[in-house]
């Protein structure tokens, strides 16, 4: 059974660097073709996808966010760390992290609760 | 990036009715397309992946159909519990993965 956990300062101020950690279970980052997401969500908008990071340590980013984002991970942990610097309140979201499909279909079929950032000075 | 867009933006229904939400991708993404639902206050789930195969575990009044641009998630009897926000999402060019702005389904 897979789950995955957000965990995370609730309010940071602008221009600071804001932390994320996504502890999981029920898989490994060790084995072939799994990969861990991070997608927000600004309160009452939509779904947006910022990194993702693979078995292989091969990462991406969305390029709107790239020079401003670092992801990580931790197998000895089972933790994924998505790293934010110089923070804005746009950045006030619901941060999820989420497992990607391993089959060949590129889907995100697990996902954390979430935890919500609010960027506030 | 690949834009994403619901139609409608919203809808309202009875319980039991057939309900059919349309995306429509600004490229063709052949059938890489994924629908998610999402409860308020809670975190999506998947539904369908690749455009038609139903997630395990999701009930199978939900089905999935289209490729290229225009894609359709139908629930053929509509129940309480389906109310919230669908989501499609392209996965033909996945930096970045981009989701459309949603279809909420509200329960008359």
């Amino acid at each position: 059974q897979i789950t995955l956990k957000e965990s995370g300062p609730m309010v940071v101020k602008p221009t600071q660097t804001l932390t994320l950690t996504c502890t999981f279970s029920g898989f490994s980052l060790t084995t072939s073709a799994v990969g861990v997401a991070w997608i927000r969500q600004p309160p009452g908008k939509a779904l947006e996808w910022l990194a993702l990071i693979y078995w292989d340590d091969d990462k991406r980013y969305t390029p709107s966010l790239r020079d401003r984002l670092t992801i990580t991970k931790d197998t000895s942990k089972n933790q994924v760390v998505l790293v934010m610097t110089n923070v804005d309140p746009v950045d006030t979201a619901t941060y999820f992290c989420a497992h990607r499909r391993v089959d060949g279909n590129d889907a995100f079929d697990m996902w954390g609760q979430g935890t919500l950032v609010t960027v506030s000075s | 990036d690949i834009q994403m867009t619901h139609s409608p933006s919203s809808l309202s229904a009875f319980v039991g009715d057939r309900v059919t939400i349309t995306c429509r991708a600004s490229q063709n993404i052949l059938t890489y397309l994924n629908w998610y639902h999402q409860k308020s206050g809670k975190a999506p789930q998947l539904l369908i992946y690749t455009a038609s195969n139903l997630q395990s575990g999701v009930p199978s009044r939900f089905s999935g159909s289209g490729s290229g641009t225009d894609f359709t998630l139908t629930i053929s009897s509509l129940q309480p519990e389906d109310s919230g926000t669908y989501y499609c999402q392209q996965a033909y060019s996945t930096h970045p993965y981009t989701f459309g702005l949603g279809t909420k389904v509200e329960i008359k």
